[in-house]
């Protein structure tokens, strides 16, 4: 299986703030990569697809890169409503994996 | 609109089973892979099972020979049959649809059943 490992796990922003946040894959899974986002008591939202690609509706502030095992979400400036849970998952192959998890705080 | 309406989650004891369903509308639900995740309370997503648009069928290794995940394209319906139910199946169960039939994301949920195995 395809391990995904998140990080930080959690981490605390103002906003105004750039946050990036990392997500490793044990192996190479090309760009099938994909973000959430979780607030609470909400199922997840997409944000960003084939690792780089934004969702339509997403605001442009969010952004990913990378390829093979290392990918990145950037938000550029971080707004109240971004505080959330935020989760890499791998659809390059099955049994689909997510990452962890990361918490999004904002001071 | 895409909506996807899970229903059938509730409270079984150990060993127990439940079928979970889930009614689709606002797309071509024969043309579409679909999924279930769970995400136990206070806990990360998991994947647990899915389906192709035929009866290709996937499993996470600790549900395999437990739980049976099946649709009715008729019905524009998904299910997940769960058998011998242990207390770490305990979690909110959603039911997804994929972006395609292979290599695909999930691009809609729905709001999720609760699932609680406990005596």
């Amino acid at each position: 299986d395809i391990q995904m490992t998140q990080s930080p796990s959690s981490l605390s922003a103002s906003v105004g703030d750039r946050v990036t946040i990392t997500c490793r894959a044990s192996q190479d899974i090309n760009s099938y990569l994909v973000w959430y986002q979780q607030k609470p008591e909400q199922a997840p939202k997409s944000l960003i697809y084939g690792a780089s690609s934004l969702q339509s509706g997403v605001p442009s502030r969010f952004s990913g890169s990378g390829s093979e095992t290392d990918f990145t979400l950037t938000i550029s400036s971080l707004q109240p409503e971004d505080s959330a849970t935020y989760y890499c998952q791998q659809y390059r192959k099955y049994p689909i994996t997510f990452g962890q998890g990361t918490r999004l705080d904002i001071k | 609109e895409v909506q996807l309406l899970e229903s059938g989650g509730g409270l079984v004891q150990p060993g127990g089973s439940l079928r979970l369903s889930c009614a689709a509308s606002g797309f071509t639900f024969g043309n579409y892979a679909l999924s279930w995740v769970r995400q136990a309370p206070g806990r990360g997503l998991e994947w647990v099972s899915g389906i192709r648009t035929g009866t290709t069928t996937y499993y996470l290794d600790s549900v395999k020979g437990r739980f049976t995940i099946s649709r009715d394209n008729s019905r524009n319906t998904l299910y997940l049959q769960m058998n011998g139910l242990r207390a770490e199946d305990t979690a909110i169960y959603y039911c997804v649809k994929g972006t395609g039939d292979t290599g695909y994301y999930f691009d809609f949920w729905g709001q999720g059943t609760l699932v609680t195995v406990s005596s």
